[in-house]
């Protein structure tokens, strides 16, 4: 079955520590997406990749990278920077990246603070 | 700046129908989608209105007017599995497929 994992379903993050979040597809999608959601919000857009070795920053970049070396794989990075990281992170993946695609979402990753 | 509003929570009973509005202060967008996210759960796709007026996929139609700026997700014939949060959003056409998303309706259905 296709589809798009993340992975760890629930992650800790101690103060000053760097942890990276998976994200997988095998849809062949072109287009990847990271989103962060706070409780009872919307979601937010911290980077998209239009394309593989390709990536733009979203609304709130400050504190995250991100890297896209594999078109299957789209691994984000919460940084030591990032001093409010405690989110829900949703990965999503679209066939292109027009403005009329579908984005398919993965089941998302907790991110709690020691 | 770019923002949309949907009301925070509705509430309606089984079989009923049911309207989640979203208004929206922003200009140039290519199309208005909307995407149902159960409890803890990923986001799903719903729907996509690129041209003004009504889509309807079963149960679910969405509707929009560029013009009163304004946009609508009509549930009918509510189920109890339909109580989720549901959320609209803008796409931009030479963006990226760059989607903003409102702050999401919760909506329960009661027995």
């Amino acid at each position: 079955d296709g589809g798009i994992t993340q992975s760890p379903k629930y992650l800790f993050r101690k103060e000053g520590q760097n942890v990276t979040l998976s994200c997988e597809q095998n849809l062949n999608h072109d287009a990847m997406y990271w989103y962060r959601q706070d409780p009872g919000q919307g979601l937010r857009l911290i980077y998209y990749s239009q394309i593989v070795n390709d990536f733009q920053k979203g609304d709130i970049a400050e504190g995250y990278s991100v890297s896209r070396e594999k078109k299957e794989s789209f691994p984000l990075t919460v940084t030591s920077a990032q001093k409010n990281p405690t989110a829900f992170y949703l990965c999503a993946s679209s066939r292109a990246s027009g403005a009329q695609e579908t984005q398919y979402f993965g089941p998302g990753t907790r991110l709690l603070v020691l | 700046g770019q923002s949309l509003e949907q009301p925070s929570e509705v509430t309606a009973v089984e079989g009923a129908i049911v309207q989640i509005n979203c208004t929206y202060q922003t200009s140039g967008f290519y199309g208005l989608s909307w995407y149902q996210q159960h409890d803890g759960g990923a986001p799903t796709f719903l729907s996509y209105n690129a041209l003004d007026g009504l889509e309807e996929t079963g149960r679910f139609s969405s509707f929009l007017s560029r013009s009163d700026s304004y946009g609508y997700l009509l549930l009918q014939e509510l189920q109890m599995k339909d109580s989720a949060s549901y959320f609209c959003a803008v796409s931009y056409y030479n963006q990226g497929g760059k989607l903003i998303f409102g702050q999401g309706t919760e909506l329960s259905v009661k027995p």
